[in-house]
């Protein structure tokens, strides 16, 4: 079954610089959401989005934005990086506007790296 | 969303069920109780989630105790590729919640010894 694809994988940035994030929901999924997960921690909820709309926020901080677009594909934009952004990122999907519940199920993950 | 209480780590010998619980006093008539597992630095994975009826899928079982204070997740024949840390988490589902996040507690390592 098609999973929630997230790029890149791997990304190392330097302090100051701007990353961005992907994020591509399962198929007919409308609804995404993301998670940061710091070394020893568990993740944090960041950032949700139902039909291109921001639905709930958790600890973004203000330096990350993050949008929807009209094929449901998310991006997650983080500038003035920060040692401490330093993290796994990760995406969930749910079908939330389906009427088929709304578990979510997660990607791989972006593994950013500051330097 | 209701607060949950869950052991920092366990043991279970493969090929035994490894039983798993979670205290959520707090439960609301509306809450759902879901689990996910984390293996080390892949993304969380969804094993399976229950309002107040046990439920079983080809993951696991959860066994929810009939006031909903408390639930138990079975995984019926542990393998070694079932350690990892698992998380209980309580929260309005099935829509209901729209598109809150979730919240993640410590979770329970769970170390599958061969």
């Amino acid at each position: 079954a098609a999973g929630v694809i997230q790029s890149p994988r791997h990304l190392i940035k330097e302090k100051r610089e701007t990353a961005t994030l992907k994020c591509y929901p399962i198929p007919r999924h409308d609804t995404v959401y993301w998670y940061q997960q710091g070394p020893g921690q568990d993740p944090q909820f960041l950032i949700s989005f139902y039909e291109k709309m921001q639905s709930d926020k958790g600890s973004i901080p203000d330096r990350f934005s993050a949008q929807q677009f009209s094929d449901y594909h998310s991006e997650l934009n983080m500038s003035s990086l920060e040692l401490g952004d330093s993290a796994l990122y990760f995406c969930a999907s749910s079908p939330l506007g389906h009427s088929e519940g709304d578990t979510q199920y997660f990607g791989p993950g972006t593994r950013l790296t500051v330097l | 969303d209701a607060k949950t209480t869950q052991p920092p780590s366990m043991d279970c010998a493969e090929g035994r069920a490894a039983n798993l619980p979670c205290n959520h006093s707090t439960i609301s008539g509306n809450e759902y109780v879901y689990w996910y597992r984390q293996i080390h630095s892949q993304g969380p994975q969804y094993i399976i989630h229950g309002l107040k009826n046990n439920e079983t899928n080809e993951m696991a079982s959860l066994i929810i105790t009939e006031d909903r204070k408390s639930s138990t997740l079975i995984l019926p024949h542990a393998t070694l590729r079932d350690t990892a840390v698992y998380y209980c988490i309580v929260r309005v589902g099935d829509s209901g919640g729209g598109a809150d996040g979730l919240t993640f507690g410590k979770g329970t390592h769970l170390i599958i010894q061969p």
